[in-house]
């Protein structure tokens, strides 16, 4: 099976402007997770997506945004961006069905100038 | 707020010995947790998963869990160059709820 695709692996982009990330899971996982990880808070939950719809969220400003497709691929988007928010972005899927082991994404680094 | 706590580092371990990794929690609701290590610049990637109490063994990885003290270990044997890494516990209160919750990882170094 073909793992986690994340792209863009690497983005530049100025304070104030928007971003997409994509993410395609393992085939037939329909849970797909988003987590950021800086070098200072290490490894945080962004959110969760399930069949379309948002099931969990962590506590991270509405700035960020996500969504999830009918064929399981999610975007995740970030609006208005700020230097902090420079940082490993990282997808994991799972099967989304009870206490499940999660597989990571090669993750997109983004930096914020 | 949950919390999963581990040394940072870096543990140092000559080559051929036993590395030991720990880490504590803090939410009793926690019912499965998980190690993963992580190379400089790359992701995250599973090394071993546990549920129960007691230990769980895969090749040179035994991975340890004690709910009542509310603490999960691995123990890395006959360790290599190659397992110098960040080595990442998390644990997961059940059903994905709130996402896994991260430790800041602890550094390991294997000296040839």
């Amino acid at each position: 099976k073909a793992g986690v695709t994340q792209t863009p692996r690497y983005l530049i982009k100025t304070r104030g402007q928007q971003v997409t990330l994509s993410c395609s899971p393992i085939s037939g996982h329909r849970s797909v997770s988003w987590y950021q990880q800086t070098p200072g808070q290490g490894l945080q939950f962004l959110f969760e997506y399930f069949s379309e719809t948002q099931r969990n969220k962590g506590n991270f400003p509405g700035r960020f945004s996500g969504r999830q497709f009918s064929n399981s691929r999610s975007e995740m988007n970030v609006s208005t961006l700020e230097l902090g928010d420079s940082a490993l972005y990282l997808c994991a899927s799972s099967t989304g069905t009870g206490v499940e082991t999660q597989y990571f994404g090669p993750g997109t680094r983004l930096l914020v100038l | 707020q949950k919390e999963v706590e581990q040394n940072s580092g870096p543990l140092s371990v000559p080559e051929g010995a036993i590395a030991s990794l720990n880490c504590t929690y803090s939410d009793r609701g926690s019912q499965s947790f998980f190690w993963y290590r992580q190379y400089s610049g790359k992701s995250p990637e599973l090394i071993m998963s546990i549920y129960s109490n007691g230990d769980k063994e895969d090749g040179r990885f035994t991975a340890q869990l004690n709910k009542a003290s509310q603490y999960v270990s691995l123990l890395i044997r006959d360790s290599q160059p190659s397992d110098s890494a960040t080595y990442l516990c998390a644990a997961d209160s059940g059903g994905g709820a709130d996402g896994l919750t991260f430790g800041k990882g602890t550094h390991l170094i294997i000296q040839p």
